[in-house]
């Protein structure tokens, strides 16, 4: 069935380098994917939102030249933190709906990412 | 492995009735419980988060109860209203530090 697949589900990085969260969608086409953030004991907050084939739209506040949104293809969206810092560590998670069984909503399983 | 279920699927009310929704989890072990609305096409807006330590969460028209006890937490509308209508859904992050998802109650008020 469908389903978003997304790692990796924990990754540790080094201050200053960068990081990849990868979002597939499986038996699905995702023409739009949402990406989250959540930071311990906070709410869960839409970063951007992604479209096939166009840029992403950040929300205010949210850097765009520091998480890096591509979604180059029906079935793949995937979210770069570049030159991360400790502050960046949170939880990311992704979800997409699919349109042709109306717009029901499916979630990646979420990545932690720890900067160090 | 925990789980959750919302019940029901779908609920439809006239407008100005106050309802519940239902939020279900199997392993009582967890940090916080969370409740969202979707509209169509847009992203998830959080409404209320419930710490484990919490029993109830309280924002305008909406209160959110978490009974950890009996798996239970339940979104409460007061006096509803056709902006309401979206989809509603619940998460919970378990003791896995995952974000378990149900699979959402979708809400028609009608005027």
């Amino acid at each position: 069935g469908a389903v978003v697949s997304q790692h990796p589900s924990r990754v540790i990085c080094k201050s200053g380098t960068s990081v990849k969260i990868e979002c597939r969608s499986l038996d699905f086409q995702a023409t739009t994917m949402f990406w989250y953030r959540q930071f311990p004991k906070q709410s869960l907050m839409l970063m951007a939102t992604s479209n096939e084939g166009s840029k992403a739209t950040y929300e205010q506040g949210v850097e765009k030249d520091k998480f890096l949104i591509n979604h180059a293809s029906l079935t793949l969206s995937t979210l770069t933190v570049t030159s991360a810092h400790p502050e960046d560590s949170s939880f990311y998670i992704c979800s997409a709906p699919d349109r042709v069984s109306g717009n029901t909503i499916y979630f990646g399983e979420g990545s932690w990412l720890t900067v160090v | 492995k925990q789980e959750v279920t919302q019940i029901p699927a779908a609920l439809s009310v006239p407008e100005g009735e106050n309802l519940v929704l239902n939020c279900s989890f199997t392993d009582s072990a967890i940090y916080n419980l969370q409740w969202f609305r979707q509209d169509p096409g847009k992203g998830l807006t959080s409404l209320l988060l419930i710490q484990s330590s919490q029993r109830e969460q309280t924002s305008g028209r909406l209160n959110a109860s978490l009974d950890k006890s009996s798996g239970r937490s339940t979104l409460y509308i007061a006096a509803s209203q056709p902006g309401d209508s979206a989809t509603y859904l619940c998460a919970a992050f378990d003791s896995n530090y995952q974000l378990i998802w149900g699979a959402g109650t979708k809400l028609i008020i009608k005027p």
